[in-house]
């Protein structure tokens, strides 16, 4: 297994919802990372794991809360989130934290809030 | 810190021609370098990248790049644009920052369209 699975594909939901994206891993990779991507612009960092601890989070707002269960797995939870957050969210992953061996990418979820 | 700049936002080339994206990176030391694709909606692929050794860098889809240190640059070349090359593509540079933590920034990224 050679992938990054991302579910949903597609999330619309209200700004007093609370949702969580899911990102799941079965190469042994010991990174877990996601990132955000506006329309026609490129990802941007938000967290990243390392061996399933937190070691970066790029000052996103706390209506995100990432965790990271166990080392395959990675969920964001979403909560009271803004139009303005309606964008795609990447998960990728790496073999080390260096990403030596490259950094492998998810889908992405598609996430709309209204 | 890091930083990626691709000077063209988009070009334009004709389905057999031969393709360059550029990519400058600023970085004190030597940094990981990558070229990702991504076709509309989807995640990004890996086409290439480059940490050391030969400079001259072979990637999937039969794309290839050349890291030159003298000009910061690590260029992603084509020789034969085929019409499913179409899509945005990426440069990124791995670096550490703060600690031993390590990121990947991109560029903001060249859109590539090929005509018939």
């Amino acid at each position: 297994d050679t992938e990054v699975t991302q579910t949903p594909k597609h999330l619309v939901m209200g700004m007093t919802n609370k949702k969580s994206l899911k990102c799941e891993q079965h190469m042994g990779h010991r990174a877990m990372y996601w990132y955000k991507q506006k329309a026609k612009k490129p990802p941007e960092l938000m967290f990243v794991y390392s061996y399933e601890k937190l070691s970066i989070n790029e000052s996103v707002p706390s209506r995100f809360s990432p965790e990271c269960p166990n080392s395959s797995l990675l969920n964001l939870h979403l909560h009271a989130l803004q139009p303005e957050d309606s964008a795609l969210y990447l998960c990728a992953s790496s073999q080390d934290r260096q990403g030596y061996y490259g950094y492998t990418f998810g889908s992405g979820t598609r996430l709309t809030v209204v | 810190a890091q930083s990626v700049t691709q000077p063209d936002i988009h070009i334009t080339v004709s389905e057999g021609a031969s393709l360059e994206l550029r990519c400058n990176y600023s970085y004190g030391a030597t940094p990981y370098l990558f070229w990702y694709v991504q076709s509309p909606g989807q995640g990004l692929q890996l086409l290439l990248k480059y940490f050391s050794g030969d400079t001259l860098v072979q990637g999937i889809k039969g794309f290839e790049a050349e890291f030159k240190r003298s000009q910061s640059s690590f260029n992603l070349r084509k020789p034969s644009v085929h019409w499913s090359d179409a899509a945005e593509y990426f440069c990124a540079v791995g670096a550490r920052s703060g600690g031993s933590n390590y990121k990947l920034t991109f560029g903001k990224g060249t859109l590539l369209t090929v005509n018939p």
